[in-house]
């Protein structure tokens, strides 16, 4: 079993469409949760960091940590097009173990 | 954020010379550096960690001797990728972090071994 699992897609939605991406872990001693955007070619860009379970939000961006059933989720609301990129789930401190990412894609 | 500079962004070389990869970090002391490698449709996988005027920590079933990362200051690690070979083509990516903080991530190269 892989230390995070995440769907790889790729899932494609209208413009305007709430996304939603997930990830499941193994490791209950895991703390900081974060996702990443990465687009083509291009290395990966911190979206949201969360430490321990809760909510974030940040503009269209909401961050989910369920530390009980080990399981993270990424809302975008009102998705546009510039969002089409890949979506990475990490966890970690410094050296991250990083989900398998998901393919994005905003159709206008 | 902070910023990481990853230098060359692509690179393009023969079979059996090696290739040198630098990331600066460019706004703040990096104490630690990370090297990734990530192929086509795949996830990051840890290379190597390392920490300033120490050697690297390396990744089960990552060849030390291939992959040579030196980080001699707190602000620059390079990865050299020794004898290349097509195989060893990928997107290679570094990240930095301060006292173990989180970690910010370079634009990434693009090796390819021809």
């Amino acid at each position: 079993q892989k230390e995070v699992e995440q769907d790889p897609g790729p899932l494609s939605v209208p413009e305007g469409a709430i996304v939603s991406l997930n990830c499941t872990y193994s490791n209950s001693a895991f703390q900081y949760f974060m996702w990443y955007r990465q687009y083509s070619r291009k290395g990966p860009e911190l979206l949201m960091y969360t430490y321990s379970s809760g909510n974030k939000e940040d503009g269209r961006f909401t961050a989910q940590v369920d530390k009980s059933s080990k399981y993270i989720s990424l809302f975008i609301r009102d998705s546009q097009p510039s969002d089409s990129a890949t979506y990475l789930c990490a966890m970690g401190r410094g050296k991250l173990i990083f989900g398998q990412g998901t393919e994005l894609s905003v159709k206008p | 954020g902070a910023v990481v500079s990853q230098h060359p962004s692509w690179v393009i070389c023969k079979s059996g010379t090696s290739v040198k990869i630098e990331c600066r970090s460019l706004d703040f002391q990096a104490t630690t550096m990370f090297w990734y490698r990530q192929f086509p449709k795949q996830s990051l996988m840890l290379m190597a960690t390392s920490n300033e005027g120490s050697k690297a920590t390396y990744e089960q079933g990552v060849e030390k001797d291939k992959f040579l990362i030196n980080h001699a200051s707190l602000t620059l690690s390079t990865l050299t990728v020794t004898s290349a070979h097509p195989e060893d083509s990928s997107f290679y990516i570094c990240s930095a972090s301060e006292q173990g903080t989180e970690a910010f991530f370079g634009q990434g190269t693009r090796l390819t071994v021809v």
